[in-house]
């Protein structure tokens, strides 16, 4: 069965300090997709990145990064030089298979608080 | 448009109450959910419409009735709800007809909804 696990449950930091938020997942599917979404108090998801499983190149957005490694079925998601607007909540997901292929599993969340 | 509209933002009702949370969305996605999130919680699946049509239900109580009045549109009507019931209720949209999920989804908002 499809199942995503984040063991951070809250992480603290300081402002500018850089963050991994850690996500680890199980399949049986040979082609899947995972996904990163961002939760601030607000409560909107916010999407942040897609990646499927051909493709294992790191992926940088300005300063997100993400390090997608097959080999240890983790999808770990790096915040350089942290901001307060940072704080959220933040999900790591990934589709269910077979007759749940239409929903998303999710990770339970890592509540990330940037201080000034 | 790229925007998953959710209305009303808060909502606080009795239990003998009757009242709807309304869900909006002009991407031409082909089907739209309905999620429940509870505090410190991941997302649950509640409901998929696709192309309109009711696809899964996944076991809610019948006090949560939804309905897809068109493409755009989905509804979600509440009675005799619990206090338990006090949740975020999301409302999400994906490009894909039910099937392999593959650009993810596009949420909304939510309507925090307190059952008093």
């Amino acid at each position: 069965a499809q199942k995503v696990t984040q063991a951070q449950t809250e992480i603290s930091v300081v402002e500018k300090e850089d963050v991994t938020l850690d996500c680890v997942y199980e399949t049986r599917d040979t082609t899947y997709y995972l996904f990163w979404y961002k939760q601030p108090p607000s409560g909107e998801l916010v999407f942040l990145i897609r990646r499927n499983s051909f493709d294992e190149q790191n992926e940088i957005s300005g300063r997100y990064s993400w390090n997608f490694q097959k080999s240890t079925s983790s999808f770990n998601f790096t915040i350089t030089a942290s901001q307060v607007v940072d704080s959220a909540v933040y999900f790591c997901a990934l589709p269910g298979t077979d007759d749940s292929s239409y929903k998303l599993i999710f990770g339970s969340g890592t509540r990330l608080l940037v201080r000034p | 448009d790229t925007e998953v509209t959710q209305t009303p933002k808060h909502l606080v009702m009795g239990m003998t109450n009757k009242k709807s949370l309304k869900c909006e969305q002009h991407m031409g996605h082909r089907a739209m959910y309905w999620y429940k999130q509870k505090a410190k919680k991941p997302p649950e699946l509640m409901f998929v419409y696709s192309y309109e049509k009711l696809s899964i239900n996944e076991s809610v109580p019948s006090r949560f009735s939804p309905e897809c009045p068109n493409s755009s549109l989905l509804n979600l009507h509440l009675h005799a709800l619990q206090p338990e019931d006090s949740a975020l209720y999301l409302c999400a949209s994906s490009q894909e007809g039910i099937g392999w999920l593959v650009r993810g989804y596009t949420f909304g908002s939510g309507t925090r909804l307190t059952v008093v």
